[in-house]
């Protein structure tokens, strides 16, 4: 079954401790990002990625940070969380470059930070 | 940067009513528009998209946009409601050759019996 995959789905940790959340498509994707969903705000983007070894920053990045060493693979790293890092967490993934192609959402890692 | 603003953060329609949800962009050149539609607890899922081909979209479960470039809107329109359409809706925006993706801030359908 074509799927994005995240894990964990449900994380409570505290602050400063660091934490990877990994994302995974079985898709051959060359298109990844990470969002995150609050009230109110839709959906953010913070890191994309159109290939392997070729990451940019959405318009969220601070205090985040991405590696695309695989293609299937793009994990997003928070080194040092913070409360304002609290959020629901979502990857994509889509077949090409080009900006008109539908991303696949994987299901979501609800991240709190105490 | 660009915007993308969805009018009314929560809707409420009776079962069988006209449903119309509201997206304008700002863009100076014509973009790419999507709809998605979030269920409790679960990712997004895409509705329709517009890619620069027929203005009139026609996306699942009965959900159609059309874009007006004119007046920089891509509203989503179903002609009849159903129960299972109470979800979050959100309008997305991507321009040619660039790989943001820029969301509207959702609005929640409900629908009443």
């Amino acid at each position: 079954e074509a799927q994005v995959t995240q894990n964990p789905r449900y994380l409570i940790t505290v602050t400063g401790k660091k934490l990877t959340v990994t994302c995974s498509q079985n898709m051959n994707h060359e298109y990844m990002s990470w969002y995150r969903q609050d009230p109110g705000l839709g959906l953010r983007q913070i890191y994309y990625s159109m290939n392997v070894e070729v990451t940019d920053k959405g318009d969220v990045p601070e205090g985040y940070k991405v590696s695309r060493k695989e293609k299937r693979n793009f994990p997003l790293i928070l080194e040092s969380p913070s409360p304002n890092q609290t959020s629901l967490y979502f990857c994509a993934s889509s077949l090409a470059r080009q900006g008109g192609n539908e991303q696949f959402f994987g299901p979501g890692t609800r991240l709190t930070v105490l | 940067a660009q915007s993308v603003t969805q009018l009314g953060s929560h809707v409420s329609v009776s079962e069988g009513a006209l449903v119309l949800l509201r997206c304008n962009y700002s863009s100076s050149v014509p973009p790419y528009l999507f709809w998605y539609v979030q269920y409790p607890n679960q990712g997004l899922q895409l509705l329709l998209k517009y890619t620069s081909a027929a203005t009139l979209v026609k996306g699942i479960n009965g959900f159609e946009a059309e874009f007006k470039k004119s007046e920089t809107s891509f509203h989503l329109t179903k002609p009849s409601a159903h129960m299972s359409d109470a979800a979050e809706y959100f309008c997305a925006v991507s321009l040619y050759n660039f790989n943001k993706f820029y969301f509207g801030s959702g609005t929640k359908l409900n629908v009443k019996p």
